[in-house]
């Protein structure tokens, strides 16, 4: 199994520029989950899946952050346009029915100048 | 929001000695995991305890729960260099599937 797998693994954008973070999670796994990590802040979630379904995006922090998950093995964050502060690790996970044990990528670091 | 929160935040320890993290919360839960994360890496999932166990045992760690006192606590023994990362402790409350992660205590094994 070659777990949950993100891309780009590194992402230096200018301010103002479209961002589009990409994950692949574990086949067979219902719940996918994007946090955004920063010294500030630590881990937070921005938006849990279920079934493909959106079902907590509280933790979206603006309009500019927008988040789909078209089928089961893949899901996409979107940041338009893209500010300074956004500069953060972003992390996909995905957990199995019922479970609630997560299973992370390597995070794509998000550079915004 | 935390929910839970680690204590302390930064640990550095010899090789060979043991390591204890502690983690509080504040409201019920169902259960408890702790997770390592290595620098630049993912986190990584390593123990889950539920709210109806005390103690876990897995190889080197040792996790316990006092859910009257609302925390955790997390033993490595006999620690070694590659022990060394982020270890964060997450929570699941009421109906949810959602971890939810502290800040995290770093801690440094020294050889």
């Amino acid at each position: 199994d070659a777990g949950v797998i993100q891309s780009p693994r590194h992402e230096v954008t200018e301010m103002g520029q479209e961002v589009t973070l990409r994950c692949k999670p574990i086949s067979g796994h219902n719940s996918l989950f994007w946090y955004r990590q920063t010294m500030m802040r630590g881990l937070e979630l921005l938006i849990y899946f279920n079934n493909n379904v959106p079902i907590d995006d509280s933790g979206m922090p603006e309009d500019r952050f927008s988040a789909k998950m078209p089928n089961a093995s893949f899901s996409t964050l979107k940041i338009q346009p893209s500010e300074p502060r956004d500069s953060a690790v972003y992390f996909c996970a995905s957990s199995g029915q019922g479970r609630t044990e997560a299973f992370f990528g390597q995070g794509t670091r998000l550079t915004v100048v | 929001s935390q929910q839970g929160e680690e204590d302390p935040q930064a640990l550095s320890i010899q090789e060979g000695e043991n390591a204890t993290m502690n983690c509080s919360y504040k409201t019920s839960i169902n259960n408890l995991q702790w997770y390592r994360q290595n620098s630049g890496r993912g986190l990584v999932h390593l123990i889950l305890i539920r709210s109806n166990e005390r103690e876990k045992h897995s190889g080197r760690l040792r996790v316990t729960l006092d859910t009257s006192k609302k925390s955790s606590s997390l033993l490595i023994t006999a620690s070694r260099a590659a022990d060394t990362a982020s270890y964060f402790c997450a929570t699941t409350s009421g109906g949810s599937y959602i971890p939810t992660f502290g800040r995290g205590t770093s801690l440094i094994v020294h050889p």
